[in-house]
């Protein structure tokens, strides 16, 4: 099953955060990051690798917590350039089948 | 520098018309993929390559195949597009499995069906 984001779209100020949430039926061994802008393809942001693990860079980061099959990715002081739609992704069990989530929709205003 | 290319960047056919959108990498990376991506939804998974190995999602129509004659290339065909198979196809690649590496993805082909 495709993992679930939500929210599905936020609407941020610049200057303001967000946190966008990735939940998983199936056991999650690992979490991607993508964001993608209208027309682009998808660019990675970030892989978390195990349960616990933090990771950020800039004013970017997400969480994994493995017990809970969740992750969540925290943007702090937003900027316009950070609007796009935010893909959690994950592998299923082994052989490389991998799925994106639902998606969120996040737009940053000045 | 383009690691992931893929061509052409807008593709027409007609429907029924056979199709093949192609993808290459300069990474050298093990794993190829390609998505389908319809508006306003993620990508999905097609099929992808693990060195030669092929491996096909249970939901991929028949109509979709995927040749990958050598580590750089790979190549998507469509037998008989519908108008449903309107899309952007993204290529991917990522060094080994997508457990622990992330994926790389060319800029996409615009496929239109008329």
């Amino acid at each position: 099953q495709q993992p679930v984001q939500s929210p599905q779209a936020v609407i941020l100020r610049e200057g303001e955060d967000a946190v966008i949430n990735c939940s998983s039926s199936k056991a999650l061994y690992s979490v991607h990051w993508y964001r993608q802008k209208h027309g682009e393809a998808p660019v990675f942001l970030m892989i978390l690798l195990k349960g616990g693990e933090q990771k950020g860079h800039d004013k970017i980061s997400a969480s994994f917590n493995e017990k809970k099959q969740q992750s969540s990715l925290y943007l702090t002081a937003s900027q316009l350039s950070y609007s796009g739609t935010y893909f959690c992704g994950t592998e299923r069990n082994t052989g490389n089948q991998f799925y994106f989530g639902t998606g969120t929709s996040l737009t940053v205003i000045p | 520098d383009a690691m992931v290319i893929q061509n052409p960047r807008y593709q027409v056919t007609q429907f029924g018309k056979p199709v093949t959108l192609s993808c290459s990498q300069t990474l050298n990376h093990n794993v190829m993929y390609w998505y389908q991506q319809k508006s306003s939804q993620a990508p999905k998974l097609l099929f992808h390559y693990y060195d030669k190995d092929f491996n096909n999602e249970a939901d991929t129509p028949d109509n979709f195949q995927s040749r990958r004659p050598n580590t750089s290339f790979c190549f998507l065909d469509i037998r008989s597009p519908g108008l449903g198979d309107a899309a952007m196809y993204l290529c991917a690649t990522s060094r080994d499995h997508a457990r622990s590496y992330e994926q790389y993805f060319g800029p996409g082909t615009r496929l239109t069906v008329t």
